[in-house]
């Protein structure tokens, strides 16, 4: 069975900084693919960035970039230039790649505050 | 990216009454949708996993004939929470599976019950 630790529950973060939150998982499995989600007050789960395990280039989507160690198990999520609105509990998971109803494991998550 | 779309996104309903929650994937063919129920300043805990024309995998735990899920076709989802009662009040999410891409979730349902 997979499984999805974030071992930060809270972390803050100064406007316009830089914040990175840890995620590490575990799993048997070679072909993957790996998620970070926000969820504003809103509650909408949003995703945020995507990343293929059988690619070693890491993914960026604007201000955000992972940070993918598939050896260690590891998937940072690093946000640059950090805005108001970024301030969410943030969610990493993971999901098998192959065919099959494979469920969505999630993280505890990560509530990130942005200090103006 | 794909859109799941989840309706209502806000509910109150009487004690004892059944309410319907409906999960469309509006641009993708989703063959596996999963459900998901969060409370407060928690991570989502999966339900079950609803795969299109057979019956719904539960997570132990969860009552089956409480929680009725429905997926009649690739691209609705239905659960229905029946009898319900005020400790089914809870925030309740779905999302469907796209194969080469992932997993995206609906807006959610705030079932308030009363």
């Amino acid at each position: 069975a997979q499984t999805v630790t974030q071992s930060q529950p809270e972390m803050s973060v100064q406007e316009a900084e830089t914040v990175t939150l840890s995620c590490t998982y575990d799993t048997s499995e070679s072909n993957y693919y790996l998620f970070w989600y926000k969820q504003p007050p809103s509650r909408q789960m949003i995703l945020v960035i995507r990343q293929e395990a059988y690619k070693q280039q890491n993914a960026t989507e604007n201000r955000f970039s992972v940070n993918f160690q598939k050896a260690a198990k590891s998937f940072s999520l690093k946000i640059s230039d950090s805005q108001l609105g970024d301030t969410a509990m943030y969610f990493c998971a993971f999901i098998y790649s192959g065919a099959g109803s494979y469920q969505l494991t999630f993280g505890k998550g990560t509530k990130l505050s942005v200090i103006p | 990216g794909a859109v799941v779309s989840q309706h209502p996104s806000w509910v109150i309903c009487k004690s004892g009454t059944s309410v319907k929650i409906e999960c469309r994937s509006l641009d993708f063919q989703a063959t596996t949708m999963f459900w998901y129920r969060q409370f407060p300043k928690q991570s989502l805990m999966l339900m079950a996993t609803s795969n299109e024309g057979s019956k719904a995998t539960y997570e132990q735990g969860v009552e089956k004939d409480k929680f009725l899920i429905n997926h009649a076709s690739l691209t609705l989802s239905t659960l229905t929470v029946t009898s319900a009662h005020p400790e089914d009040s809870s925030f309740y999410i779905c999302s469907a599976r796209r194969q080469d891409t992932g997993a995206f979730f609906g807006q959610g349902t705030r079932l308030t019950v009363v």
